[in-house]
Protein backbone atom coordinates (compact mmCIF):
# COMPACT_ATOMS: atom_id res chain seq x y z
CA UNK A 1 0.00 0.00 0.00
CA UNK A 2 0.85 3.38 -0.24
CA UNK A 3 -0.09 6.97 0.62
CA UNK A 4 1.11 10.17 1.06
CA UNK A 5 0.31 12.93 3.78
CA UNK A 6 0.49 16.76 3.14
CA UNK A 7 0.06 17.64 7.01
CA UNK A 8 -0.48 21.60 6.05
CA UNK A 9 -3.84 22.79 4.73
CA UNK A 10 -2.38 26.46 3.95
CA UNK A 11 0.77 28.31 4.50
CA UNK A 12 1.33 31.60 4.32
CA UNK A 13 5.03 33.02 3.85
CA UNK A 14 5.56 37.12 2.92
CA UNK A 15 7.22 37.67 -0.79
CA UNK A 16 11.13 37.41 -0.23
CA UNK A 17 10.79 34.98 2.46
CA UNK A 18 12.20 30.94 1.88
CA UNK A 19 9.07 28.46 1.95
CA UNK A 20 8.69 24.91 2.62
CA UNK A 21 5.07 22.86 1.76
CA UNK A 22 5.49 19.53 3.73
CA UNK A 23 5.38 16.02 2.60
CA UNK A 24 5.68 12.88 4.15
CA UNK A 25 4.35 9.25 2.29
CA UNK A 26 4.72 5.54 3.09
CA UNK A 27 5.60 2.60 0.72
CA UNK A 28 6.33 -0.83 0.88
CA UNK A 29 9.12 -0.61 -1.86
CA UNK A 30 11.38 2.46 -3.42
CA UNK A 31 9.09 5.21 -4.21
CA UNK A 32 8.54 7.48 -6.61
CA UNK A 33 7.94 11.24 -5.45
CA UNK A 34 6.04 13.98 -7.25
CA UNK A 35 5.09 18.02 -7.18
CA UNK A 36 2.65 19.25 -8.89
CA UNK A 37 0.96 23.05 -9.06
CA UNK A 38 -2.25 23.92 -9.56
CA UNK A 39 -3.39 27.30 -10.27
CA UNK A 40 -6.88 28.30 -9.98
CA UNK A 41 -9.28 26.81 -12.91
CA UNK A 42 -6.19 24.91 -14.56
CA UNK A 43 -5.11 21.57 -14.20
CA UNK A 44 -1.73 20.35 -12.34
CA UNK A 45 1.48 21.11 -13.35
CA UNK A 46 4.77 18.91 -13.03
CA UNK A 47 7.19 20.71 -11.11
CA UNK A 48 9.59 18.01 -9.92
CA UNK A 49 10.26 14.19 -9.15
CA UNK A 50 12.36 12.11 -7.26
CA UNK A 51 13.35 8.70 -8.45
CA UNK A 52 16.81 8.00 -8.03
CA UNK A 53 20.24 9.36 -7.22
CA UNK A 54 20.99 12.91 -5.37
CA UNK A 55 18.54 13.52 -2.61
CA UNK A 56 18.51 17.40 -3.70
CA UNK A 57 15.77 17.80 -7.03
CA UNK A 58 15.80 20.67 -8.59
CA UNK A 59 12.62 21.88 -10.94
CA UNK A 60 10.44 24.40 -12.27
CA UNK A 61 10.03 27.63 -11.27
CA UNK A 62 13.26 27.89 -8.53
CA UNK A 63 11.52 25.23 -6.65
CA UNK A 64 13.67 22.16 -5.18
CA UNK A 65 12.64 19.06 -2.85
CA UNK A 66 14.80 17.24 -0.81
CA UNK A 67 14.24 13.52 -0.47
CA UNK A 68 14.59 12.37 3.28
CA UNK A 69 14.86 8.39 3.75
CA UNK A 70 14.97 8.02 7.06
CA UNK A 71 12.06 10.52 7.24
CA UNK A 72 10.16 9.38 4.81
CA UNK A 73 9.78 13.12 3.62
CA UNK A 74 9.77 15.03 0.61
CA UNK A 75 9.09 18.22 1.58
CA UNK A 76 9.08 21.24 -1.42
CA UNK A 77 11.33 24.14 -0.85
CA UNK A 78 11.99 27.61 -2.39
CA UNK A 79 14.92 30.09 -1.15
CA UNK A 80 12.43 33.22 -1.86
CA UNK A 81 9.00 33.06 -2.81
CA UNK A 82 6.96 35.21 -5.26
CA UNK A 83 3.34 36.50 -5.06
CA UNK A 84 2.62 34.58 -8.20
CA UNK A 85 3.85 31.23 -6.07
CA UNK A 86 0.30 31.52 -4.60
CA UNK A 87 -1.49 28.47 -5.84
CA UNK A 88 -2.18 24.72 -4.75
CA UNK A 89 0.11 22.23 -4.53
CA UNK A 90 0.32 18.48 -4.18
CA UNK A 91 2.79 15.80 -3.34
CA UNK A 92 2.08 12.45 -4.77
CA UNK A 93 3.63 8.94 -4.91
CA UNK A 94 4.01 5.84 -6.91
CA UNK A 95 5.09 2.73 -5.39
CA UNK A 96 7.35 0.34 -7.33
CA UNK A 97 6.41 -2.22 -8.42
CA UNK A 98 3.13 -2.87 -6.23
CA UNK A 99 1.03 -0.34 -7.70
CA UNK A 100 1.91 0.02 -11.19
CA UNK A 101 1.87 3.60 -13.12
CA UNK A 102 -1.05 5.27 -10.66
CA UNK A 103 -0.17 7.86 -8.57
CA UNK A 104 -1.55 8.73 -5.10
CA UNK A 105 -1.87 12.33 -4.55
CA UNK A 106 -2.07 14.00 -1.56
CA UNK A 107 -5.02 16.22 -0.52
CA UNK A 108 -3.29 19.73 -0.95
CA UNK A 109 -1.39 22.69 0.71
CA UNK A 110 -2.37 25.73 -0.30
CA UNK A 111 0.25 28.12 -0.69
CA UNK A 112 -0.46 32.09 -0.09
CA UNK A 113 2.62 34.42 -0.64
CA UNK A 114 1.80 38.41 0.36
CA UNK A 115 3.45 41.06 -0.78
CA UNK B 1 2.45 20.81 -28.71
CA UNK B 2 -0.52 21.12 -27.57
CA UNK B 3 -0.36 19.41 -24.90
CA UNK B 4 -3.34 17.38 -23.04
CA UNK B 5 -6.96 18.68 -24.70
CA UNK B 6 -10.16 18.04 -23.30
CA UNK B 7 -13.85 19.11 -24.00
CA UNK B 8 -16.13 20.39 -22.66
CA UNK B 9 -14.36 22.82 -20.50
CA UNK B 10 -17.62 22.79 -18.71
CA UNK B 11 -20.61 20.79 -18.92
CA UNK B 12 -24.33 21.69 -17.06
CA UNK B 13 -26.79 19.22 -17.17
CA UNK B 14 -29.92 17.96 -15.22
CA UNK B 15 -29.55 14.72 -13.81
CA UNK B 16 -30.65 11.62 -15.08
CA UNK B 17 -28.96 12.90 -18.70
CA UNK B 18 -26.08 11.28 -20.16
CA UNK B 19 -22.51 13.09 -19.98
CA UNK B 20 -19.66 12.13 -22.07
CA UNK B 21 -16.21 13.98 -21.60
CA UNK B 22 -13.04 13.72 -23.94
CA UNK B 23 -9.46 13.59 -24.06
CA UNK B 24 -7.09 13.52 -26.33
CA UNK B 25 -3.90 12.86 -25.10
CA UNK B 26 -0.14 14.18 -25.50
CA UNK B 27 1.43 12.12 -29.42
CA UNK B 28 3.26 9.45 -28.07
CA UNK B 29 2.36 8.58 -24.58
CA UNK B 30 1.37 5.54 -23.86
CA UNK B 31 -0.48 5.99 -20.08
CA UNK B 32 -3.68 7.90 -20.26
CA UNK B 33 -5.32 8.66 -16.84
CA UNK B 34 -9.01 10.12 -15.72
CA UNK B 35 -9.10 11.95 -12.18
CA UNK B 36 -12.06 13.46 -10.44
CA UNK B 37 -11.23 16.43 -8.21
CA UNK B 38 -13.76 17.82 -5.26
CA UNK B 39 -13.65 20.13 -2.34
CA UNK B 40 -14.47 16.81 -0.37
CA UNK B 41 -12.59 14.16 -1.71
CA UNK B 42 -9.80 15.94 -3.06
CA UNK B 43 -7.95 14.23 -6.03
CA UNK B 44 -9.22 10.47 -7.21
CA UNK B 45 -8.04 8.52 -9.64
CA UNK B 46 -10.73 6.86 -11.63
CA UNK B 47 -9.06 4.72 -13.83
CA UNK B 48 -5.98 4.30 -16.04
CA UNK B 49 -5.17 2.86 -19.81
CA UNK B 50 -1.94 1.29 -21.03
CA UNK B 51 -1.45 1.60 -24.64
CA UNK B 52 -5.54 1.74 -25.09
CA UNK B 53 -6.26 -1.25 -22.46
CA UNK B 54 -7.77 -0.25 -19.12
CA UNK B 55 -5.53 -1.34 -16.03
CA UNK B 56 -6.94 -0.39 -13.23
CA UNK B 57 -10.51 0.67 -12.62
CA UNK B 58 -11.37 0.28 -8.93
CA UNK B 59 -11.36 4.08 -8.63
CA UNK B 60 -14.51 4.00 -10.67
CA UNK B 61 -17.18 4.96 -8.29
CA UNK B 62 -20.52 2.77 -10.02
CA UNK B 63 -21.62 1.37 -13.15
CA UNK B 64 -22.60 4.74 -14.04
CA UNK B 65 -19.39 5.35 -15.00
CA UNK B 66 -17.54 4.31 -17.86
CA UNK B 67 -14.77 5.10 -20.00
CA UNK B 68 -13.41 3.76 -23.16
CA UNK B 69 -9.88 4.39 -25.09
CA UNK B 70 -10.94 3.30 -28.61
CA UNK B 71 -6.97 4.23 -30.10
CA UNK B 72 -4.41 6.10 -28.78
CA UNK B 73 -5.34 9.41 -29.39
CA UNK B 74 -8.47 9.51 -28.03
CA UNK B 75 -10.43 8.65 -24.35
CA UNK B 76 -14.00 9.19 -23.19
CA UNK B 77 -15.60 9.28 -19.74
CA UNK B 78 -18.92 8.56 -19.37
CA UNK B 79 -21.75 9.16 -16.94
CA UNK B 80 -25.33 7.43 -17.71
CA UNK B 81 -27.30 8.78 -15.55
CA UNK B 82 -25.70 11.46 -14.08
CA UNK B 83 -26.35 12.49 -10.50
CA UNK B 84 -25.86 15.69 -8.57
CA UNK B 85 -23.27 14.63 -6.37
CA UNK B 86 -21.45 14.01 -10.07
CA UNK B 87 -20.03 17.42 -9.77
CA UNK B 88 -17.10 17.69 -9.63
CA UNK B 89 -13.84 18.80 -12.40
CA UNK B 90 -13.03 16.10 -14.30
CA UNK B 91 -8.56 15.42 -15.26
CA UNK B 92 -7.24 14.06 -17.76
CA UNK B 93 -3.98 13.46 -17.85
CA UNK B 94 -1.44 11.36 -19.67
CA UNK B 95 2.17 9.93 -19.45
CA UNK B 96 4.98 8.27 -21.15
CA UNK B 97 5.47 5.35 -18.99
CA UNK B 98 6.81 5.57 -15.55
CA UNK B 99 7.62 9.55 -16.01
CA UNK B 100 5.58 12.51 -14.60
CA UNK B 101 1.84 12.98 -15.79
CA UNK B 102 0.94 15.85 -17.80
CA UNK B 103 -2.60 16.93 -17.32
CA UNK B 104 -5.71 18.80 -19.48
CA UNK B 105 -7.39 21.57 -18.53
CA UNK B 106 -10.44 19.95 -17.17
CA UNK B 107 -13.79 19.39 -17.77
CA UNK B 108 -16.08 21.45 -14.59
CA UNK B 109 -19.47 18.85 -14.53
CA UNK B 110 -22.04 20.07 -13.05
CA UNK B 111 -25.18 18.27 -12.59
CA UNK B 112 -28.52 19.93 -11.15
Amino acid sequence: AQSVAQPEDQVNVAEGNPLTVKCTYSVSGNPYLFWYVQYPNRGLQFLLKYITGDNLVKGSYGFEAEFNKSQTSFHLKKPSALVSDSALYFCAVRDIPDSGYALNFGKGTSLLVTP
Amino acid sequence: DAGVIQSPRHEVTEMGQEVTLRCKPISGHDYLFWYRQTMMRGLELLIYFNNNVPIDDSGMPEDRFSAKMPNASFSTLKIQPSEPRDSAVYFCASSVSSNEQFFGPGTRLTVL
